[in-house]
């Protein structure tokens, strides 16, 4: 099956500072990936579409300046939470759609559970 | 716009009770409908699809019909586990919007033993 990983699964970090956050497709290309966010007990809110080699699309409300989106390859999305405070502390979770096969399916990471003190 | 409703949770069985989880969405043309399952703590996981009208997806007991006359794509399981417990969430994929999935409030399911 198609396998997304995310790294790190958890970061604590000091409110000011920037998070990097990496989202790799293991086992097959996807030339398109998202950024969720989802708060407890909450359905996702889609943050961005990623494609590789090409500026991210944000959604409305998303601040693309706090909100960095780097897609440099066909298996590595980074997204970097710059100067973080305590309302960006939430569970980000990205996907990957596979180049060629099942072009319509996402497959999704574990998460990151950030967490700004 | 396309939009996806869920029942609302939590919803809460007994080991080997049967399950619906409702779900009807909204959208044009013929998207591709989804249920993805996410346990605590962890990201989400594609559970089934479906991609077109009367289509059956179907997986670990699981299985739903893509009911175009209804616009429903109700989530079914004859007989749950205690490791079903977790959130269910129905999606729709329509190609009008780029792709991306438009997903439903989430429904928890707990199952006890």
């Amino acid at each position: 099956g198609a396998v997304v990983s995310q790294h790190p699964s958890r970061v604590i970090c000091k409110s000011g500072t920037s998070v990097k956050i990496e989202c790799r497709s293991l086992d097959f290309q996807a030339t398109t990936m998202f950024w969720y966010r989802q708060f407890p007990k909450q359905s996702l809110m889609l943050m961005a579409t990623s494609n590789e080699g090409s500026k991210a699309t944000y959604e409305q409300g998303v601040e693309k300046d706090k909100f960095l989106i780097n897609h440099a390859s066909l298996t590595l999305s980074t997204l970097t939470v710059t100067s973080a405070h305590p309302e960006d502390s939430s569970f980000y979770i990205c996907s990957a759609l596979q180049l060629w096969r099942e072009a319509d399916t996402q497959y999704f990471g574990p998460g990151t559970r950030l967490t700004v003190l | 716009g396309n939009s996806v409703t869920q029942m609302e949770g939590p919803v809460t069985l007994s080991e080997e009770a049967f399950l619906t989880i409702n779900c009807t969405y909204t959208a044009t043309g013929y998207p591709s409908l989804f249920w993805y399952v996410q346990y605590p703590g962890e990201g989400l996981q594609l559970l089934l699809k479906a991609t077109k009208a009367d289509d059956k997806g179907s997986n670990k007991g699981f299985e739903a019909t893509y009911r175009k006359e209804t616009t429903s794509f109700h989530l079914e399981k004859g007989s749950v586990q205690v490791s079903d417990s977790a959130v269910y969430f129905c999606a729709l994929r329509s190609y009008n919007q780029g792709g991306k999935l438009i997903f439903g409030q989430g429904t928890e399911l707990s199952v006890k033993p």
